[in-house]
């Protein structure tokens, strides 16, 4: 079966520092992988997805298929990337469901 | 362009009661997606559905729960006798025409649903 895993349900850094929100995840195939992100009283949104390799609001993700990992960086934290963090994953069949992690609230603190 | 729309987005039942959830989904997009999240959890996938088709329900409860994207307006998700274990968020997402996956899914507010 198909995991999501985000180790981290809370994770607090301060403003300036280095911040790695962790993904796992379990599948044979060739997944597709996503960061989903929802700041508060907002509808959740696509952050980034691996297929663009794209740096997003500062945020880098690396798939990393040897660990199965696609772990969310930003060198340097803002107060405004304090939100909840989703990681998910499409199994990229011709079905489009999308698996998630429970998520990672972000606190950023000044 | 207004994105999804969901209503309601809170909705209140007691047990035994029939809740029906609204999703619009984004302009010219075909392709609709549900999802619930219970407290403390992620979102899990539930339905996927075309316009008059469904193509993947494996994460509907076999029971009580049934979906639908008809011709004309939006994308409904009914579930009957409601029970407590119910409550939850539910979102709705869609995506435009296309193969599917891979695509990005535009999420709505979600309908917080309570049942009493």
């Amino acid at each position: 079966a198909q995991r999501v895993t985000q180790p981290e349900k809370l994770l607090s850094v301060f403003k300036g520092a280095p911040v790695e929100l962790k993904c796992n995840y379990s599948y044979s195939g060739s997944p597709e992988l996503f960061w989903y992100v929802q700041y508060s009283r907002q509808r959740l949104q696509l952050l980034l997805r691996h297929i663009s390799r794209e740096s997003i609001k500062g945020f880098t993700a690396d798939l990393n298929k040897g660990e199965t990992s696609f772990h969310l960086k930003k060198p340097f934290a803002q107060e405004e990337d304090s939100a909840m963090y989703y990681c998910a994953i499409d199994r990229g069949s011709t079905l489009g469901r999308l698996y998630f992690g429970r998520g990672t609230q972000l606190t950023v603190w000044p | 362009n207004a994105g999804v729309m969901q209503n309601p987005r809170h909705l209140v039942r007691r047990r035994g009661q029939e809740a029906r959830l609204r999703c619009s989904p984004v302009k010219g997009h075909s392709h609709v997606y549900w999802y619930r999240q219970l407290p403390e959890e992620g979102l899990k996938f539930m339905v996927y559905l075309q316009k008059e088709n469904i193509i993947d329900e494996s994460g509907m409860p076999k029971e009580r729960f049934s979906a639908e994207f008809p011709k004309e307006g939006p994308s409904i998700l009914r579930i009957q006798q409601v029970v407590r274990g119910d409550s939850a968020a539910y979102f709705c997402a869609s995506s435009p025409p296309g193969q599917g996956y891979g695509d990005t899914q535009y999420f709505g507010p979600g309908t917080r649903l309570t049942v009493l």
